[in-house]
């Protein structure tokens, strides 16, 4: 079964630059949430996307900013890096959020490193 | 706000014997759904089993059961003959209805002992 996919599965960036990470969510999965997981912390959700619009926001900082496209792909662009951006981000899909269980299926995640 | 604990940070059994995971969780909420996901190595996400607050009867899935005691807001993840390949790290994870995000414990960190 087609899974999450996420682009590039690593990434190395130096303070002050900016990054984008990629995600393709499951076929027929309308909605994305990203989540950034610290070292050693458990994942904090940082927005989601649902037909294109954001439907939920977490604790993403003002220099970040995704949106989801027409395809349902989905991009966070990440400004002014900071070390502590360091962290592995993933994304998730589910279909129709909020209803049912909808579980979400992660992918196999970014791991960005900011030196 | 919701909050999910898990008060063990790190836990081993010995191969084929059986292992229970904690997780107590909080909300105001009626209607919500709890999670156990798997993080091996690869730090891959993977979902092991689900619960819905609302059925009685607790989630199954080969090996993995939980034990859901909706009054004392607890949802332990059993493993039963554990095997190599569970060793992970496990999180426990909350979504209320109508809500979007998944709110995750800290994380208990799975040792199978040969």
């Amino acid at each position: 079964a087609a899974g999450v996919i996420q682009s590039p599965r690593h990434l190395i960036k130096e303070k002050r630059e900016t990054a984008t990470l990629k995600c393709y969510p499951i076929p027929r999965h309308d909605t994305v949430y990203w989540y950034q997981q610290g070292p050693g912390q458990d994942p904090q959700f940082l927005i989601s996307f649902y037909e294109k619009m954001q439907s939920d926001k977490g604790s993403i900082p003002d220099r970040f900013s995704a949106q989801q496209f027409s395809d349902y792909h989905s991009e966070l662009n990440m400004s002014s890096l900071e070390l502590g951006d360091s962290a592995l981000y993933f994304c998730a899909s589910s279909f129709l959020p909020g209803t049912g269980s909808s579980e979400q299926y992660f992918g196999p995640g970014t791991r960005l490193t900011v030196t | 706000a919701q909050t999910v604990t898990q008060s063990q940070p790190e836990m081993s059994v010995q191969e084929a014997e059986t292992v229970t995971l904690s997780c107590t969780y909080d909300t105001s909420e009626s209607d919500y759904y709890l999670f156990w996901y798997k993080q091996p190595p690869s730090r891959q996400m993977i979902l092991v089993i689900r619960q819905e607050a609302y059925k009685q009867q607790n989630a199954t899935e080969n090996r993995f059961s939980v034990n859901f005691q909706k009054a004392a807001k607890s949802f332990s993840l059993k493993i039963s003959d554990s095997q190599l390949g569970d060793a992970a790290m496990y999180f426990c994870a909350l979504r209320v209805q109508g809500a979007q995000k998944l709110v995750f414990g800290q994380g208990t960190r799975l040792t199978i002992n040969p």
